[in-house]
């Protein structure tokens, strides 16, 4: 399979532990991007990176949030001291070019990984 | 910020019937507007997009989706569904080139 994989899919885990996901990209896609869905809700924007620097970041990444893409491949989500709160899907894409650039910015999703904070 | 708004959040329609999904985002300038589809226990996928020309888009699978400028609208249509069509479909607006804003989604549940 050549698309975009996560890994763990589901992670169950108590309260104020530490959690870390992690994601492989398409390997030509230079653009990586998480997002965070909750039930009910779209997928919310959380942060982006170009090869490996991570050029934005939402205000819903909080400082207990924080992603790496080493060498410009994989990607790791990590997240402190985790909350309730930070229940839900953690989903993961990459792009070849710009969301903006008609050919080359669709956006490929992986299957996300589930978060349930106890 | 640009925000997209879904209207309808669950859909339930039997088969052979007319499918539109109502979408509408908050941007005044240059849009790129998208529909994405989840089928039950698979990953999002592009369904269509737009981003300039004419304004009725087609996409795989029989959709389609019209985007009204005036309207601030990208209405995805399908005259005939079926059973497969059974997902969650989420609009999307591409904000500054860099990432996409989604709308919260509309579940189609399609009656055999």
């Amino acid at each position: 399979d050549t698309g975009v994989s996560q890994d763990p899919r589901h992670k169950i885990t108590k309260r104020g532990q530490n959690v870390t996901f992690r994601c492989d990209p398409i390997s030509e896609h230079n653009r990586l991007y998480w997002y965070r869905q909750t039930l009910g809700q779209g997928p919310e924007f959380l942060t982006y990176f170009q090869n490996e620097a991570q050029l934005e970041k939402s205000r819903l990444l909080s400082d207990r949030f924080s992603a790496e893409r080493p060498k410009g491949s994989f990607s790791t989500l990590e997240i402190q001291r985790t909350e309730q709160g930070d229940s839900a899907m953690y989903l993961c894409a990459s792009s070849l070019g710009r969301t903006g650039d008609l050919n080359t910015g669709e956006l490929f999703f992986g299957e996300g990984s589930r978060l349930t904070v106890l | 910020a640009q925000s997209v708004s879904q209207h309808n959040h669950h859909v339930i329609l039997s088969e052979a019937a007319s499918l539109e999904l109502g979408c509408n985002y908050s941007y005044g300038g240059t849009v790129n507007l998208f529909w994405y589809v989840q089928y039950p226990g698979q990953h999002l996928q592009l369904l269509l997009k737009y981003f300039s020309g004419d304004p009725l888009v087609k996409g795989i699978k029989g959709f389609e989706a019209e985007f009204i400028k005036s309207k601030f609208s990208f209405n995805l249509r399908k005259p005939s569904v079926q059973w497969s069509d059974t997902a969650e479909y989420f609009c999307a607006v591409n904000q500054y080139g860099n990432k996409l804003v989604f709308g919260a989604g509309t579940i189609l549940r399609v009656k055999s």
